[in-house]
């Protein structure tokens, strides 16, 4: 069966300080992957997407950045974070065009 | 602003009782999904109905598509404390490939 990890689960990182969150995905290949961020009592936004190895499309202009360096592998970066990323950052995947498995979430706070 | 908007955005239900919550949009969408959240966790699919579908049943929900008004409902009956959590309408859109668009959320609260 397929599973998704992120991690870290919580992350508390000073303004200006660089990013890293990871999510991994087991048991499917070629999966489109997904990184969404939620405000606390908020809806979900997506920010970035892929179909596939090195192909990232962004939804939201900011300072954030993502890479597929492989098939299952998903990295949200920022080279300076700014007190506005705290959130709930979510990676999700799916086979398909329909439904979205999301993993367990990292939560960011910027101080 | 969001395609997909909850109402209301929040209930607070007793235990037994049936929750009803509404989602609308704006485009015309190949399909619509309900999602649900726990505290601090990740999102888990409930439902998907399709455009071309009115109603849909799984165990205790119960989900209706109306095109027309461009609006979703999602149906809990016999509410369990359990069912306390966020539910989110999310919908693929038309021509938007694979992306899925969120609503804000309802927040249900079941009283035991």
């Amino acid at each position: 069966s397929q599973t998704i990890h992120q991690w870290p689960a919580t992350l508390v990182q000073p303004v200006g300080s660089p990013l890293s969150l990871e999510c991994t995905v087991e048991g499917t290949s070629n999966p489109n992957l997904y990184w969404y961020r939620q405000a606390a009592g908020r809806g979900l936004q997506l920010l970035f997407y892929s179909v596939g190895i090195g192909q990232i499309s962004s939804e939201v202009p900011q300072n954030l950045s993502a890479s597929r360096p492989q098939d299952r592998q998903f990295i949200l970066s920022s080279k300076k974070l700014l007190l506005s990323d705290s959130g709930f950052y979510l990676c999700a995947w799916s086979p398909n065009e329909d439904t979205q498995y999301f993993g367990p979430g990292t939560r960011l706070t910027v101080l | 602003s969001q395609q997909g908007e909850e109402d209301p955005q929040a209930l607070s239900i007793q235990e037994g009782e049936n929750a009803t919550m509404n989602c609308s949009y704006k485009t015309s969408i190949n399909n619509l999904q309900w999602y649900r959240q726990n505290s601090g966790r990740g999102l888990v699919h409930l439902i998907l109905i399709r455009s071309n579908e009115r109603e849909k049943h799984s165990g205790r929900l119960r989900v209706t598509l109306d095109t027309s008004k461009k609006s979703s409902s999602l149906l809990i009956t016999a509410s369990r404390a359990a069912d306390t959590a966020s539910y989110f309408c999310a919908t693929r859109v038309n021509n938007a490939g694979n992306m899925l668009t969120f609503g804000g959320g309802t927040r249900l609260m079941v009283k035991p």
